[in-house]
């Protein structure tokens, strides 16, 4: 059964900082993975979707990458706001979706 | 307008009442779901229909039952409810022909059992 990780759980840093965030997970044979972020009290948005038989995608600040041998994604996010802070989640899809926990996401003015 | 909505946005009862959320999509999905977040943010599918079959059905009480009357409405009736159903529960829909289309979410129910 697949298994999604991310690490951290909880990520703090000031306004302005480039950071990484970070996703694995156990089965590689994947159709897609996404980023998604959670605000309190509200719905996931997805971010970017990679599709497995591409590396990354870019969004603005946001790069994701994709390494489905490895069983790893990242989340690239480029000069931090406090906007950015939210709970952000991965996913990848089999038969269905499987998520990881997510990692929040603090940005300090 | 709201692509995946779903109603009520909170809910309060008493263990034991029965209660309904439903949830409608104006994305042209032929595929919806429902998830329930628990308290540690981890989202676990419950149901997952695709042009009114049911196609996922993961381990989840019979005391839940999922009802779609159009592609477009995905409804989640649940009786005697107990205190462990206290969570957040999200619809979400996509293009199942398409297995590169974005998963969209509504705003969440979420329920308190008391």
């Amino acid at each position: 059964k697949q298994e999604v990780t991310q690490i951290p759980a909880a990520l703090s840093v000031p306004e302005g900082e480039n950071l990484v965030l970070n996703c694995s997970f156990t089965d590689s044979a994947i159709y897609n993975l996404q980023w998604f972020r959670q605000d309190p009290g509200k719905g996931l948005t997805s971010l970017l979707l990679i599709q497995s038989s591409q590396r990354e995608q870019t969004s603005g600040r946001l790069n994701a990458s994709l390494d489905k041998s490895s069983g790893r994604s990242t989340l690239y996010i480029a000069a931090s706001q406090p906007g950015d802070s939210a709970t952000y989640l991965c996913a990848v899809s089999g038969n269905q979706f499987y998520f990881g926990t997510g990692t929040s996401l603090t940005v300090i003015p | 307008d709201t692509a995946v909505s779903q109603t009520p946005k909170y809910l309060v009862t008493q263990m034991g009442n029965d209660k309904s959320i439903k949830c409608e999509q104006n994305l042209g999905h032929d595929t919806m779901y429902w998830y329930k977040q628990d308290s540690k943010k981890f989202l676990k599918i419950m149901f997952s229909y695709n042009n009114k079959e049911l196609i996922i059905n993961e381990t989840v009480p019979n005391r839940f039952s999922p009802k779609s009357p159009d592609k477009a409405h995905l409804n989640l009736h649940i009786n005697s409810l107990e205190l462990g159903d206290s969570a957040v529960y999200f619809c979400a829909s996509n293009s199942e022909n398409s297995r590169n289309e974005k998963l969209f979410f509504g705003s969440g129910t979420q329920l308190s059992v008391l």
